[in-house]
Order: C-alpha cells, then sequence, then structure tokens
C-alpha cells in the first residue's frame, strides 16, 4: 500500500496518559497535514508541515500537544496528560507541492488514529 | 475565523434520482474546492474537486459547480445508486499560502433501492 498510514488505528487511554501518533506520508509528499475528527463533523485543521518545518498551528492545539516531522518524512503527534475531549479520530494527510505549481494539490488522507479517553 | 457552511445536513433519495449539496465559504481568497466522500470508518476520499477559475466541472456522474461572486459551490450527482451512500464533505483552501483546507460539517446521503 502506498497510501498514507498511521499507526496506531485504534488508541484507548486512560485521561492524564500521554500518547504518540504516527503518521507516514506519500514518500514523495512534502506537505504534511494533521486533522482532527469529531463525530458528526468534518475535519478540523491542526498543524502543517512543509518538508520538517511546522508552518502553521490551529488555536485548537493546547499545549498540551506537539507534532513532529524530524527528517521531514513520518510525523508524529503527542498529547500529553490526555482530556475525555481529546475524544476524536486523528487524521493525517499529505500533498505534494511542485515548484512553480499551483500550489494546490489534493490532500490524500490516511485511515486516522481514533483516540479514546476513558 | 474562515467558515464553511454545508447543507443539508441530511439527504435521502430513491434510486436513480439525482441529490444536490450545497456549500458556501466565507474566505475570499479560497481559490480550490474538494469534495470528499467518507464511508463508514473509512479514510476521505476525494471525488472531485474545482479551481477558482472554473465554474464547472464534470466527471461521468458527479459534477460541481462554483460562483465565486456569491461564493457558493455545489455538487451534484445524478443517477444515484445504493453504493453512492457515504457522508460527503465540502471544503474550501484557506488563502494564506498553507492551503489547509475547511471543512463543512458533512451531508449523510441515502440513497434508497
Amino acid at each position: 500500500d502506498t497510501g498514507v498510514s498511521q499507526d496506531p488505528r485504534h488508541k484507548i487511554t486512560k485521561r492524564g496518559q500521554n500518547v504518540t501518533f504516527r503518521c507516514d506520508p506519500i514518500s514523495e509528499h512534502n506537505r504534511l497535514y494533521w486533522y482532527r475528527q469529531t463525530l458528526g463533523q468534518g475535519p478540523e485543521f491542526l498543524t502543517y508541515f512543509q518538508n520538517e518545518a511546522q508552518l502553521e498551528k490551529s488555536r485548537l492545539l493546547s499545549d498540551r500537544f506537539s507534532a513532529e516531522r524530524p527528517k521531514g518524512s513520518f510525523s508524529t503527534l503527542e498529547i500529553q496528560r490526555t482530556e475525555q475531549g481529546d475524544s476524536a479520530m486523528y487524521l493525517c494527510a499529505s500533498s505534494l507541492r511542485t515548484s512553480g505549481g499551483p500550489g494546490l494539490n489534493e490532500q490524500f488522507f490516511g485511515p486516522g488514529t481514533r483516540l479514546t479517553v476513558l | 475565523g474562515e467558515n464553511v457552511e454545508q447543507h443539508p445536513s441530511t439527504l435521502s433519495v430513491q434510486e436513480g434520482d439525482s441529490a444536490v449539496i450545497k456549500c458556501t465559504y466565507s474566505d475570499s481568497a479560497s481559490n480550490y474546492f474538494p469534495w470528499y466522500k467518507q464511508e463508514l470508518g473509512k479514510r476521505p476520499q476525494l471525488i472531485i474537486d474545482i479551481r477558482s477559475n472554473v465554474g464547472e466541472k464534470k466527471d461521468q456522474r458527479i459534477a460541481v459547480t462554483l460562483n465565486k461572486t456569491a461564493k457558493h459551490f455545489s455538487l451534484h450527482i445524478t443517477e444515484t445508486q445504493p453504493e453512492d451512500s457515504a457522508v460527503y464533505f465540502c471544503a474550501a483552501s484557506d488563502g494564506s499560502g498553507t492551503y489547509k483546507y475547511i471543512f463543512g460539517t458533512g451531508t449523510r446521503l441515502k440513497v434508497l433501492a
């Protein structure tokens, strides 16, 4: 499968615990996005990387959340001191920015990590 | 903040009929509008997209129209089939340069056989 992959697919944790999710984008894609999707809602933007640089963070991303993309390939999203309100599907998407192109290229989504905080 | 509104939230149609989903956006700098289909428990999948320099785009039974002046765009599915049943999300790219998507709240489409 050459698409975007995410691990784990499901995570159940107790309130107060830390969790880390991983996203592996399509190999040549230089842009990576994290979104959060709650039941019955559309995905909400969390953060964006171009290569290894984190260029934008949503105000939804409190200081308990941190994301990295150390070598411009895979990315991790960590949530510290989880709260019940963090329960959601965390989606990763990647796209390719081509030099000289319009910059607006399709984002390919991963299957998501479903987090349940008890 | 930037916003995308989507209507209706649920839509039931008979097999073979047409379905229309409408969205409005607030960011006048948005210039790319994708539509995603999400089946239960699966990832969102792009079904069609339109750029701001085009008013209409069609791909077999699916079409999208864009009215930049009114900041409206719509998805049209003709000759609906049971396998079209899913949740559909519209989105608008933000105009800031990150090209992140602002999504609508989704439309649950049910095609009745």
